[in-house]
C-alpha cells in the first residue's frame, strides 16, 4: 500500500478483555515499530522488528502485552487481560532501513489504533 | 538517559504569521539526531524537519526552519506565512546514532487562526 496501516482506528474493550491490533506496513519495510502514546504525551517505543525477528521489547509494559510479525510484513500487538493503564493511541511504524534506522530512511507512521478500555 | 522537553503545552498564531515552537533536551552524546514531527487530529505522525548535530547549518525545509543551539541543547522550531494546516500537536524527537529508539517530547499543540 502507499502507506502504514492500522486497524482498528478505534478500540473499546471492556476491562479484562484480550484485544489485537493491526498493523500493514509498507511493502518492502524491512523496521517495523510500536509506540504507545498516552494520552497528552508523546509516543513511547513499545517494541521492534527486523522481518520477523523480534529484536528488542524492552518497552513492552508487562507480560499483558505480545507483539508478533510472523512473515515480516504485517504485525499485530496483542494485549490481553487489558486493563484501564492500557488505554491509549498505539501507534505503528515503518521503515525501509535494514538497520533499524538510518537517517535517510525516516520512519513512516501509521494513523494508529485508540483504544479505550472501560 | 536522554531527555526532552517542550515547554509549551499550547500555542496559537494568525494565519500568515510567524510562529517559534521550544524544545530542550538533555544529553551527554556528542552526535546525535533531532526531529520535528507533526500530528494532525488525524493521528498519523509526519515529519516535518531533521538536523544533525555535528551539523552546525540549521536545517531549512520551506516554510519550515529551526535553530539548534547545540551548547544550549535547544531546537526551535520555526513556522512561517502559517497556514491552518498547520494546525496540529509538534513533537520534538531525540535519537541517539545506532539506536532506534525516538525519545519524544510531551508535545505543543498548535492552532493557527483565521
Amino acid at each position: 500500500g502507499a502507506g502504514v496501516s492500522q486497524s482498528p482506528r478505534y478500540k473499546v474493550a471492556k476491562r479484562g478483555q484480550d484485544v489485537a491490533l493491526r498493523c500493514d506496513p509498507i511493502s518492502g519495510h524491512v523496521s517495523l515499530f510500536w509506540y504507545q502514546q498516552a494520552l497528552g504525551q508523546g509516543p513511547e517505543f513499545l517494541t521492534y522488528f527486523q522481518n520477523e525477528a523480534q529484536l528488542d521489547k524492552s518497552g513492552l509494559p508487562s507480560d499483558r502485552f505480545f507483539a508478533e510479525r510472523p512473515e515480516g510484513s504485517v504485525s499485530t500487538l496483542k494485549i490481553q487481560r487489558t486493563q484501564q493503564e492500557d488505554s491509549a493511541v498505539y501507534l505503528c511504524a515503518s521503515s525501509f532501513s535494514s538497520q533499524g534506522f538510518s537517517y535517510n530512511s525516516p520512519l513512516h507512521f501509521g494513523n494508529g489504533t485508540r483504544l479505550t478500555v472501560t | 538517559a536522554q531527555t526532552v522537553t517542550q515547554s509549551q503545552p499550547e500555542m496559537s498564531v494568525q494565519e500568515a504569521e510567524t510562529v517559534t515552537l521550544s524544545c530542550t533536551y538533555d544529553t551527554s552524546e556528542n552526535n546525535y539526531y533531532l526531529f520535528w514531527y507533526k500530528q494532525p487530529p488525524s493521528r498519523q505522525m509526519i515529519l516535518v524537519i531533521r538536523q544533525e548535530a555535528y551539523k552546525q547549518q540549521n536545517a531549512t525545509e520551506n516554510r519550515f526552519s529551526v535553530n539548534f543551539q547545540k551548547a544550549a541543547k535547544s531546537f526551535s522550531l520555526k513556522i512561517s506565512d502559517s497556514q491552518l494546516g498547520d494546525t496540529a500537536m509538534y513533537f520534538c524527537a531525540f535519537l541517539k546514532p545506532g539506536t532506534y529508539k525516538y525519545i519524544f517530547g510531551t508535545g505543543t499543540r498548535l492552532k493557527v487562526l483565521a
